[in-house]
């Protein structure tokens, strides 16, 4: 089955630049949406950004400025960069799947993140 | 934005009882709306689809209900190991939002 592994440094300087990458194994990158989600300790669910296997991304807009994803299809790896990052950008962060259907009407029946990394530790400090 | 907000955020309740969380949307998402269920050290784990569809394997004491901007997560008769903090998320528009979640313990 399909599996998600989170991996980069621990621990980032303000100012610096955050890049965590997800392998993904069992499986083809291809034809699929993948997502980084990030949850400061003790707090909610923050979606980051998606890329499709193609390229194609979306941010969060809060953090639009300072995202950028990218896919090595080869690798079967996406990567995750925030730039200038400070003490707000610590967190685990995960890297999950999108997968989606409609059902037989056209209705979106599943739209969900079905595969998660086990998530990474980042943390900004000097 | 769609801003998602759960209540309680918190709740206490004992094996057997059934527990209720509500999320609400700040705009009209069909039923495009997931839960999940998110245990200490690891990552989130699907329950819900569709805002009412139960997840293959997910035990039939979870349930879902709701559509428009109003929905329900219940639990009809809490277990040990339903100790957790459960998340609703929608995927009517981009970006992807999550309530803020609602732990779940056992009294």
């Amino acid at each position: 089955q399909v599996q998600l592994q989170e991996s980069g440094p621990g621990l980032v300087k303000p100012s610096e630049t955050l890049s965590l990458t997800c392998t993904v194994s069992g499986g083809s990158i291809s034809d699929f949406y993948w997502n980084w989600i990030r949850q400061p300790a003790g707090k909610g669910l923050e979606w980051i950004g998606l890329i499709y296997s193609s390229g194609n991304t979306n941010y969060n807009p809060s953090l639009k400025s300072r995202v950028t994803l990218s896919v090595d299809t080869s690798k079967n790896q996406f990567s995750l960069k925030l730039s200038s990052v400070t003490a707000a950008d610590t967190a685990v962060y995960y890297c999950a799947r999108r997968q989606y259907y409609y059902d037989s009407t056209g209705h979106l029946k599943f739209d969900a993140f079905d595969i998660w990394g086990l998530g990474t530790k980042v943390t900004v400090s000097s | 934005d769609i801003q998602m907000t759960q209540s309680p955020s918190s709740l206490s309740a004992s094996v057997g009882d059934r527990v209720t969380i509500t999320c609400q949307a700040t705009q009209d998402i069909s039923t495009f709306l997931n839960w999940y269920q998110q245990k200490p050290g690891k990552a989130p784990n699907l329950l819900i689809y569709d805002a009412s569809t139960l997840e293959t394997g997910v035990p039939s004491r979870f349930s879902g209900s709701g559509s428009g901007t109003h929905f329900t997560f219940t639990i009809s008769s809490l277990q040990p190991e339903d100790t957790a903090t459960y998340y609703c998320q929608q995927y009517d528009n981009l970006p992807r939002t999550f309530g803020q979640g609602t732990k779940v313990e056992i009294k």
